[in-house]
């Protein structure tokens, strides 16, 4: 079956921008969660959707938001962005029964903000 | 809060030799712990995880790791590393009931060398 799928793979942004990164999960995966990762910071949990709902949310400002629609497809959104947001963004999903799903990553999607 | 510990961001091995990555948690309720593997250029791969049971867990590609309670520690280990296991790998941490919300280590980058 088809895995977790991200678009765009690659983006370059300028500072004060906002950015729109999309996320289809497997297909009967209904929770989608998001992660920043950077070098200096490594992986960073961003929020996690359940049913079109946001289940847990990790320590990031307020100009990352996200959402998930009814066919659990997610986007995440980014505003005003700074130098510092750039870096590879995860989505995973899973069936979000519980702790002992297996979450399954897509690629990414790689911004750069100049 | 849990969080994970990954001693040795880079590690050196020879092929045929054993590989050992440190991995270690804290967390004030009972853990499930993952080890995943991330190649250039690619999202995250589930190698295995621990939730209950058999502290000795066994995944993809001849890699395991064993549940130590008392040291809180998952290591990763391989017998023999193969040059396609240069890769970078990261422990992680999710709470039981914790559904989504997983934290990572920094990362290890393991090099193999021929």
């Amino acid at each position: 079956k088809a895995g977790v799928t991200q678009t765009p793979r690659y983006l370059i942004k300028t500072r004060g921008q906002q950015v729109t990164l999309s996320c289809s999960p497997i297909s009967g995966h209904r929770s989608v969660s998001w992660y920043q990762q950077t070098p200096g910071q490594g992986l960073q949990f961003l929020f996690e959707y359940f049913s079109e709902t946001q289940r847990n949310k990790g320590n990031f400002p307020g100009r990352f938001s996200g959402r998930q629609f009814s066919n659990s497809r997610s986007e995440m959104n980014v505003s005003t962005l700074e130098l510092g947001d750039s870096a590879l963004y995860l989505c995973a999903s899973s069936f979000g029964q519980g702790s002992t799903d297996t979450i399954y990553f897509g690629e990414g999607s790689w911004l750069t903000v100049v | 809060a849990q969080s994970v510990t990954q001693l040795g961001s880079h590690v050196s091995v020879s092929e045929g030799a054993l590989v050992l990555l440190r991995c270690n948690y804290s967390s004030s309720v009972p853990p499930y712990l993952f080890w995943y593997v991330q190649y250039p250029n690619q999202g995250l791969q589930l190698l295995l995880k621990y939730t209950t049971g058999a502290t000795l867990v066994k995944g993809i590609n001849g890699f395991e790791a064993e549940f130590k309670k008392s040291e809180t520690s998952f290591h990763l280990t391989k017998p023999s590393a193969h040059m396609s296991d240069a890769a970078e790998y990261f422990c992680a941490v999710c709470l039981s009931g914790g559904y989504q919300k997983v934290t990572f280590g920094i990362g290890t980058k393991l090099q193999v060398i021929p």
